[in-house]
């Protein structure tokens, strides 16, 4: 069955220091693969996409990303997470044949800055 | 400003009582979506439209029903709410439901529903 898994629910990262968020996933054939980010109130944002080509791929607020097809992972990194960064971040997959419908959701994982 | 517009934010009703969440959006695009949100869960796909007069139930269709009889509006119909439906609800859209590099979606802010 096709899913995707952020296996960290939440985690608490200093202001400064760098953040990995975690996804897998489990699909048929290599998925688009998306990052999303949900501040308070907000709906989601779109971080960055991976479709092909440059396995590290680079988002807006400084975010990136590396797609890993042997490991079926999407990572999430930022080298020094600002205060501003606290958000909830869902990793997102989607077929190659149908665009942006069939969307897949992780659960999520919530991500705290420490002052 | 591009954007996908959801009312209302938020709303409270009793069980049973029909209501229904707008969704509009001034982009063109061609696909629309609707999720509920819920803690744990992730976002979970209620239905979507290919384009107008077009819908397809998703992975949580049940108690729900769509329309799009325009191509800028989606709205979201509970004939008869109850309380596990009370959740977080998006409406998102997309340029195309097709293959296409530029399809990623484009999220509403939201509508908080609790049903008692």
């Amino acid at each position: 069955a096709q899913s995707v898994t952020q296996p960290d629910i939440h985690i608490t990262v200093s202001e400064g220091a760098s953040l990995e968020l975690r996804c897998n996933y489990s699909y048929g054939a290599t998925p688009y693969l998306f990052w999303y980010v949900q501040s308070p109130g907000q709906g989601l944002q779109l971080l960055l996409k991976y479709f092909s080509g440059d396995t590290l791929v680079q988002g807006i607020k400084g975010f990136e990303a590396e797609f890993k097809r042997s490991q079926s992972s999407f990572n999430l990194r930022k080298p020094s997470v600002h205060w501003s960064d606290a958000a909830e971040y869902f990793c997102a997959v989607g077929p190659r044949n149908t665009g942006g419908f069939k969307t897949i959701f992780g659960a999520g994982t919530r991500l705290f800055v420490k002052a | 400003e591009a954007q996908v517009t959801q009312n209302p934010r938020y709303l409270i009703t009793v069980t049973g009582k029909k209501l229904t969440v707008t969704c509009s959006q001034n982009m063109n695009h061609e696909y629309m979506s609707w999720y509920r949100q819920d803690p744990g869960l992730g976002l979970r796909q209620i239905y979507y439209s290919m384009n107008v007069e077009v819908t397809d139930k998703g992975d949580v269709p049940e108690g729900y029903k769509v329309s799009r009889k325009e191509k800028r509006n989606f709205p979201l119909i509970l004939e008869s709410p109850s309380p596990n439906q009370t959740s977080l609800y998006f409406c998102a859209s997309s340029l195309t439901g097709t293959s296409s590099y530029n399809s990623p979606l484009h999220f509403g802010n939201g509508t908080r529903l609790t049903v008692t």
